[in-house]
């Protein structure tokens, strides 16, 4: 079974509006942490929020928020007044166990495209 | 801070030939990772390092694959007698064991290309 499922292959949104990328996930784990992180068309992928599996607020990161819904077991990202340099792939991933957890398991992305 | 490197950036092989690629982490970050990443996909684990010890490799890894950091710092990937369905993006990540959500930080990549 697949682990992180990124149903939305591509988006599309309009310059300056909100947009939310769609994230589910499986574990049977208490302890996990979600990631987010963008790709860039130049190809290295960087970092945008984090969500541990405990945390009882949502996180927010600048314009970067995580609609985090555990019973639903999904983490999705949501990006506030876009921008063209939003443009990119995005990555939901996670990483099972506690604090020696290991490698961390990609979905297969979302590829987002902010229109002017 | 200089970020991950990695090195070549793109690899062209014919196939049955070997390959290195080298990876140099942030120098404080004591885990290092190997992923493969094919056209419209996720990145796919490859094996992970904490300091020099190999702690796990993908069940999907074939033996041709190998993977080495020797003293905790740099890695380096090798792939004997190449084949076609190798070419991808073999990317590098490091971390920090420990630190508050240890994200990834990730290099550039290196492209390799069997023919």
């Amino acid at each position: 079974a697949q682990k992180i499922t990124q149903t939305q292959p591509g988006m599309f949104v309009q310059e300056k509006e909100a947009v939310t990328l769609d994230c589910t996930y499986d574990t049977s784990d208490p302890s996990y942490g979600l990631f987010w992180y963008k790709q860039p068309s130049s190809g290295e992928m960087i970092f945008l929020i984090y969500q541990g599996s405990y945390d009882q607020q949502n996180a927010t990161e600048g314009r970067y928020s995580l609609n985090f819904q555990k019973a639903r077991k999904s983490a999705n990202l949501v990006i506030s007044a876009s921008q063209l340099g939003d443009s990119a792939m995005y990555f939901c991933a996670m990483r099972e166990g506690g604090t020696n957890a290991g490698k961390s398991t990609f979905g297969d992305g979302t590829t987002l495209t902010v229109k002017p | 801070d200089t970020g991950v490197s990695q090195d070549p950036r793109h690899k062209i092989t014919k196939r049955g030939q070997n390959v290195t690629f080298r990876c140099d982490p942030i120098s404080e970050h004591n885990r290092l990772y190997w992923y493969r990443q094919t056209l419209g996909q996720g990145p796919e684990f490859l094996t992970y390092f904490q300091n020099e010890a190999q702690l796990e490799k993908s069940r999907l890894l074939s033996d041709r694959f190998s993977a080495e950091r020797p003293k905790g710092s740099f890695s380096t990937l090798e792939i004997q007698r190449t084949e076609q369905g190798d070419s991808a993006m073999y990317l590098c990540a490091s971390s920090i064991l420990g630190a508050p959500n240890e994200k990834l930080f990730f290099g550039s990549g290196t492209q390799l290309s069997v023919l």
